[in-house]
């Protein structure tokens, strides 16, 4: 059971290329998540997406946009990279909403640095 | 507005110590609280949740009482193992409005053989 997975694990772009991160779960979640994880900062939400074709703005979404084309993906696409989004990126899912009885399921990350 | 605060680490203890990680939050409304761990080089996962006031969850060893008195959520173990090593985060969900899960800075723990 694969769960939540991430690709590439590591990246490394120079300021103003472009690139494009792969999340897929296998889990048949309906709610997907793009988060960033800073040091001292936690976690903060980029994008997600309610379902298939859905996509929603986060806490951090400037930079950044997405694309739910089927059910088990989510795409984060960085179009022009700059140094401040140097940071550990994380896809989620959730069976529902957020809540109690649905919570959070992570890949391992995305480690990008952008010089 | 809403917000989770733990203490600062990292928190270094030798083997068989005592844990206690504090959590505080502030938030509108009936939020569910969760711990997650997040293991060297690994994504977050779940280690235990409350869902209302005076739940107790718990996993692994570890605990965490849902007190709404004092708006906390304090993450305890009995005695801890050096496999225990990790970066710990407190969480709350609320179930009215949005979707959106709000995280502590994590704590990162040392534990010594």
């Amino acid at each position: 059971n694969a769960g939540v997975t991430q690709t590439p694990k590591f990246r490394v772009l120079k300021t103003g290329q472009s690139m494009t991160l792969l999340c897929a779960q296998d889990m048949n979640h309906e709610y997907m998540y793009w988060y960033r994880q800073d040091p001292g900062m936690g976690l903060r939400l980029i994008h997600y997406s309610v379902g298939e074709g859905t996509t929603a703005k986060g806490e951090v979404p400037d930079g950044y946009n997405v694309s739910r084309l089927k059910k088990q993906n989510f795409l984060l696409g960085l179009e022009s990279a700059a140094p401040s989004q140097t940071s550990v990126y994380f896809c989620a899912s959730s069976l529902i909403g957020q809540g109690g009885n649905s919570p959070l399921h992570f890949g391992n990350g995305t480690r990008l640095t952008v010089t | 507005g809403n917000s989770v605060t733990q203490m600062e680490g990292p928190v270094t203890l030798s083997e068989e110590a005592f844990l206690t990680i504090n959590c505080t939050y502030t938030a509108t409304g009936y939020p569910s609280l969760f711990w997650y761990v997040q293991y060297p080089g690994e994504g977050l996962q779940l280690l235990l949740k409350a869902t209302k006031a005076d739940d107790k969850g718990s996993n692994k060893g570890f605990e965490a009482t849902y007190r709404k008195e004092t708006t906390s959520f304090h993450l305890e173990k009995g005695s801890v193992q050096v496999s225990d090593s990790a970066v710990y985060f407190c969480a709350l969900s609320l179930n009215t409005g949005g979707f959106k899960t709000i995280f502590g800075a994590g704590t990162r723990l040392f534990v010594k053989a």
